[in-house]
């Protein structure tokens, strides 16, 4: 157990409809990521918080956004669903960039 | 994009043989490095780090390899076991960065 916690573990919802994934960064950490990964791919970089603050963006659709509170915790709203956004999507958390990123266990998204 | 990778690199070992697995990174201003595993359906695992001022790190029954002249990362596993049998992602961040890019990975498959 890496101490990252995420909700829901398991999501399936239809196209065009707005989901929101949450996550709790270890105790301390201040730093808060999260990633998708496709079937039998490898993790991909949507953007990372710091404190609060953005500090990272990777490749996130403009139909995607994520906020950190002042708690530290994460969230990860998709919008207007598509197929193709089914998918593991992962958060972790570090102390302070770039130290060892820790992971949750996840939210495996289906969109039908 | 970063770190996709649509068919994953494959090494089959027998069991109580040493594994090596590769990697290489895209970056010559990264400065640390890090391997993760990644078991079917859970989120990737800290395995070993090593920083730029160091070419050989070894844990238990792991050892990291860096070779910054050709940028080249290796993770080696003594006395591969079948609970080894994952996903490895190797990892490279730069200090003061934010940006983490993962690898593509390797599944390693260990028979019994």
């Amino acid at each position: 157990d890496s101490g990252v916690t995420q909700t829901p573990k398991h999501l399936i919802t239809a196209t065009g409809q707005r989901v929101t994934l949450r996550c709790s960064p270890r105790s301390g950490d201040l730093s808060v990521y999260w990633y998708q990964q496709s079937l039998d791919q490898g993790l991909q970089f949507l953007i990372q918080y710091y404190n609060g603050e953005e500090r990272a963006k990777g490749n996130i659709l403009e139909r995607f956004s994520a906020q950190q509170f002042p708690d530290l915790h994460s969230e990860l709203n998709l919008s207007s669903l598509e197929l193709g956004d089914s998918a593991l999507y992962f958060c972790a958390s570090s102390p302070r960039p770039p130290d060892t990123q820790y992971f949750g266990p996840g939210t495996r998204l289906t969109v039908l | 994009g970063e770190s996709v990778g649509l068919h994953l690199p494959t090494l089959s070992v027998q069991e109580g043989d040493n594994s090596i697995i590769n990697c290489a990174y895209s970056n010559s201003a990264s400065d640390y490095f890090i391997w993760y595993k990644q078991e079917s359906g859970k989120g990737p695992q800290f395995i070993i780090d090593i920083r730029s001022n160091m070419d050989k790190r070894q844990g238990q029954r792991v050892t990291v390899l860096l070779n910054k002249t050709v940028k080249h990362l290796s993770l080696q596993i003594a006395a591969t076991q079948p609970g080894d049998s994952a996903v490895y992602f190797c990892a490279e961040t730069n200090t003061g960065g934010f940006k983490t890019i993962f690898g593509a990975g390797t599944r390693l498959f260990v028979k019994a």
